[in-house]
């Protein structure tokens, strides 16, 4: 069974230009998560999907961010325009849901704004 | 906010030896997870730990989920060079799915 998977692996960009981030997660998971690790701190929590609805949405940074889910398979992150705080390893991960949520976690994609 | 305070931040030990590092929170988890995360991939889950009081093993090592609910540690025996990576402890805050996670500890084992 595939896991989680992301594209690209890493995307290097100018500040002010747009990029697109892709997570395929298990098949079959509901839940599907958007994580963000910047400059070696925590990984920090972004969003939520159940299916193709934004469950949670709270950890989001601000409006340049937007996370789309069609049809409740893939999701997409989109930032624009990027900023130099950007910067970090965005992570996607998935879950069957209850009862014990185990999440499942994608290699990440390494995004860096110059 | 949630603050999950992980430490040591950073580990050097001789290969064959046994690791401890732990995690405390300033608010209650009833769900307490350790992962690894290996250089380019994603974190990897260890070992989940649902109830208070909790001691489990997977092979060499063992989680604890603390009495109070605010706490947990990782134990690693007999270290071996593939335990090298970062590992994190993560949590669900309560009533919620998305999980905190604390700030990592970087493992380096010396063969």
């Amino acid at each position: 069974e595939a896991g989680v998977t992301q594209f690209p692996s890493h995307s290097v960009i100018e500040k002010g230009q747009t990029v697109t981030l892709r997570c395929d997660p298990i098949s079959g998971h509901d839940n599907l998560y958007w994580y963000r690790r910047v400059m070696g701190k925590e990984i920090k929590f972004l969003l939520h999907f159940v299916k193709e609805s934004k469950q949670d949405e709270s950890g989001m940074p601000n409006n340049r961010f937007l996370a789309e889910r069609t049809g409740g398979t893939y999701s997409t992150l989109k930032v624009q325009p990027a900023e130099l705080e950007d910067s970090g390893v965005y992570f996607c991960a998935s879950s069957p849901g209850t009862p014990k949520n185990i999440q499942y976690f994608g290699a990440g994609t390494r995004l860096s704004v110059l | 906010g949630q603050q999950l305070n992980q430490s040591p931040q950073s580990m050097f030990i001789q290969e064959g030896e046994d690791v401890s590092m732990n995690c405390t929170s300033s608010s209650i988890f009833n769900t307490w997870l350790w992962y690894k995360q290996d250089p380019g991939e994603g974190p990897v889950l260890l070992i989940a730990l649902y109830k208070a009081g909790e001691l489990t093993s997977n092979g060499r090592l063992t989680a604890q989920f603390g009495i109070t609910r605010k706490d947990s540690f990782l134990n690693i025996s007999a270290s071996i060079p593939s335990d090298v990576g970062i590992y994190f402890c993560a949590g669900p805050p309560l009533g919620a799915n998305n999980l905190f996670f604390g700030t990592g500890t970087r493992l380096t084992v010396i063969p």
